[in-house]
C-alpha cells in the first residue's frame, strides 16, 4: 500500500465551480499534514497546513480526519489560476525536519474558462 | 534574494559521466534535503542532512552521494550516470515545520 494515495485526475472543472480533492495516508503515526501546489516545471509550494479542527484560507478549506486517515482540500469559486497539481503531503513527526516530507503523486486540476 | 538556490537549472550529460548539483540556502535552516521527481511526476525523498549528519537515506543507489561543506549547503554528487537518473532534482530546507524548495535541476542523461 502506498504511503500517501491520491486520485491523479485530471479533474476538468469549469471556472467558478467548487472542487474537492481527497487523499489517504497509511502511517497512523503521521503527525503533520499539508497541501502543496506544483505548477508545471516548477517547485512545489506550500498551499496550506491541515489540522483536525479544519482550516480555511480564502477560497481554500482543508480538513483532516485522523480516525479515517483522510485529508481533504476544497476550492470554492475556482479560478483559471488554480490550474495546477495539488500534492498531499505528510510527515512522520510533529513538524520535525529530520523525517522529511512524504508526497502523494498529486491530483492534476484543470480549470476551464 | 533567492531562499534556496540550486545550480545548474538544466544539465545534459552522457551516460557514465560524474556530475554534481549544488544547493545553497540562506534561510538559516537546520535541515536540508534532496528530492527526485521522475517522469511520472512522483516526488520522492533521497537524502536529508541535519547539522552535517545524514539522517535519511532511502533506497538510493550508492552512486549518489550528498556532500555538505556547511549548514547552508548540500550538494549532490552522482557517479557513473545512467539513463534512469534522468529526472528533476529538488533541493529543500526546513527548520521544523515550513519547507522551502529550490527551483529544481532538470537532469537529462543521454
Amino acid at each position: 500500500r502506498k504511503e500517501v494515495e491520491q486520485d491523479p485526475g485530471p479533474f476538468n472543472v469549469p471556472e467558478g465551480a467548487t472542487v474537492a480533492f481527497n487523499c489517504t495516508y497509511s502511517n497512523s503515526a503521521s503527525q503533520s499534514f499539508f497541501w502543496y501546489r506544483q505548477d508545471c516545471r516548477k517547485e512545489p509550494k506550500l498551499l496550506m497546513s491541515v489540522y483536525s479542527s479544519g482550516n480555511e484560507d480564502g477560497r481554500f478549506t482543508a480538513q483532516l480526519n485522523r480516525a479515517s486517515q483522510y485529508i481533504s482540500l476544497l476550492i470554492r469559486d475556482s479560478k483559471l489560476s488554480d490550474s495546477a497539481t495539488y500534492l498531499c503531503v505528510v510527515t512522520g513527526y510533529s513538524g520535525g525536519g529530520a523525517d522529511g516530507l512524504t508526497f502523494g503523486k498529486g491530483t492534476h486540476l484543470i480549470i476551464q474558462p | 534574494d533567492t531562499a534556496v538556490s540550486q545550480t545548474p537549472k538544466y544539465l545534459v550529460t552522457q551516460m557514465g559521466n560524474d556530475k554534481s548539483i549544488k544547493c545553497e540556502q540562506n534561510l538559516g535552516h537546520d535541515t536540508m534535503y534532496w528530492y527526485k521527481q521522475d517522469s511520472k511526476k512522483f516526488l520522492k525523498i533521497m537524502f536529508s542532512y541535519n547539522n552535517k549528519e545524514l539522517i535519511i537515506n532511502e533506497t538510493v543507489p550508492n552512486r549518489f552521494s550528498p556532500k555538505s561543506p556547511d549548514k547552508a549547503h548540500l550538494n549532490l554528487h552522482i557517479n557513473s550516470l545512467e539513463l534512469g537518473d534522468s529526472a528533476v532534482y529538488f533541493c529543500a530546507s526546513t527548520r521544523g515545520r515550513g519547507y522551502t524548495f529550490g527551483s529544481g535541476t532538470r537532469l537529462t542523461v543521454v
